[in-house]
């Protein structure tokens, strides 16, 4: 089975601070992605991934920044936390581009005050 | 902007009725997939349907998609408590690198 893991359930980080969020995958999948999920909004793609050291901008991309030294390792930046920022961040890989499953784990939940 | 969107936002059912979620896309589409989410979780894949089917059956699942409206449907026949979660369509859009979700139905099967 496809497994995807996340660094941290839950978090909780002042104004300011830099956060790192870690996502591994364990399927040699060329692409990997980072959602932040809100009520009422759905999900919406901050940035992909579809090869070592490559990145896309997603949707909303605004205020983080990713990187992706290995191809197992995805990780997600907030160089200086907001309020608005808090959120459930998921992370999700997959073995080709959006024709291929999306494989989840099981989020960041993120509070920033 | 979303791609798809869920219909209706909330639903609410007994056990062993059938759950029925509708998914409208906006333009033009190679794959449309369902996913699942349990409270608080990460999002489970439950079926992909091409833009050249036109049903696809998993279980107790039945997908239906209508190119020509836009439209998907997924069907889940005699429900199970189990299958209260959110239920989410997502598209592959007009870039085709990623996929775009709409906003989910919620789905409450009481014992």
């Amino acid at each position: 089975d496809v497994k995807v893991t996340q660094s941290s359930r839950y978090l909780v980080k002042r104004t300011g601070e830099k956060v790192f969020l870690e996502c591994v995958q364990d399927m040699d999948h060329e692409n990997m992605f980072w959602y932040r999920q809100d009520p009422g909004l759905g999900l919406r793609l901050i940035y992909f991934s579809y090869d070592v050291k490559m990145k896309e901008k997603g949707d909303i991309p605004e205020g983080y920044s990713v990187s992706r030294e290995k191809k197992e390792r995805f990780s997600l930046i907030l160089e200086s936390a907001s309020t608005n920022q808090t959120s459930m961040y998921l992370c999700a890989s997959s073995l080709r581009g959006s024709m291929d499953t999306q494989y989840f784990g099981p989020g960041t939940r993120l509070t920033v005050l | 902007s979303q791609q798809g969107e869920e219909d209706p936002q909330a639903l609410s059912i007994q056990e062993g009725e059938n759950a029925t979620m509708n998914c409208s896309y906006k333009t033009s589409i190679n794959n449309l997939q369902w996913y699942r989410q349990n409270s608080g979780r990460g999002l489970v894949h439950l079926i992909l349907i091409r833009s050249n089917e036109r049903e696809k059956h998993s279980g107790r699942l039945r997908v239906t998609l209508d190119t020509s409206k836009k439209s998907s449907s997924l069907l889940i026949t005699a429900s199970r408590a189990a299958d209260t979660a959110s239920y989410f369509c997502a598209t592959d859009g007009p870039g085709g690198n990623m996929l775009t979700f709409g906003g989910g139905t919620r789905l409450m099967v009481k014992p």
